[in-house]
């Protein structure tokens, strides 16, 4: 059974510094790992999306970053700013399409 | 945007009641997830639909159930509701086999 785990489970920073969030999984079969964002209240938007063949994937100031044989994934966030406050979640897909995420990272970052 | 429309965005229902909430695929999904998330949780998934039938279930008692229709848009029903239930209830869709999800912003649900 897949457990994802996500550390720190909150984080606060002041704008501008670089930033990394961590994810861990237990079951290395996985077909790909998911990024997501959540506003308060809101749905997921997916950011970012590593397929279990690649090591990383980048867009704008993320990069994510896939090691399928220690079960770690990690989010860096360059130069942070004051709306990339949000939960981050992440996910990996096993058989049958099924996510399973981690309990996610609140993130703050100070004006 | 995603596409993906839930309703209602939110309810308050008396525990032993039942709810039906609704998702709207975004066009040309063939697969619909739901999605518990408890508040400070992250999403636990319910069940899959691809083309009307379930396509997978996760570790949730048979009082949630679903349908998908024609068109793709997909119901969640819960009976017997308890407090636990209260939740944000998210809808995703997909093409099958294919990687890109789009959720919706989900129903908010609280059970007194």
């Amino acid at each position: 059974k897949q457990e994802v785990t996500q550390i720190p489970a909150a984080l606060s920073v002041p704008e501008g510094e670089n930033l990394v969030l961590n994810c861990s999984f237990t079951d290395s079969a996985i077909y790909n790992l998911q990024w997501f964002r959540q506003d308060p209240g809101k749905g997921l938007t997916s950011l970012l999306l590593i397929q279990s063949s690649q090591r990383e994937q980048t867009s704008g100031r993320l990069n994510a970053s896939l090691d399928k044989s220690s079960g770690r994934s990690t989010l860096y966030i360059a130069a942070s700013q004051p709306g990339d406050s949000a939960t981050y979640l992440c996910a990996g897909k096993s058989s049958g399409d099924k996510l399973t995420f981690g309990t996610g990272t609140r993130l703050a970052v100070r004006p | 945007e995603t596409g993906v429309t839930q309703s209602p965005t939110h309810l308050i229902k008396t525990r032993g009641q039942q709810v039906t909430l609704r998702c709207s695929s975004q066009s040309g999904h063939n697969t619909v997830s739901w999605y518990q998330q408890a508040l400070g949780q992250g999403p636990q998934f319910i069940f899959q639909y691809y083309r009307e039938e379930e396509n997978g279930r996760g570790n949730f008692p048979p009082r949630f159930s679903g349908l998908q229709f024609p068109n793709y848009s997909s119901e969640l029903n819960v009976n017997a509701l308890e407090l636990d239930d209260s939740a944000l209830y998210l809808c995703a869709s997909s093409l099958q086999g294919r990687d890109t999800i789009y959720f919706g912003e989900g129903s908010w649900l609280t059970v007194v």
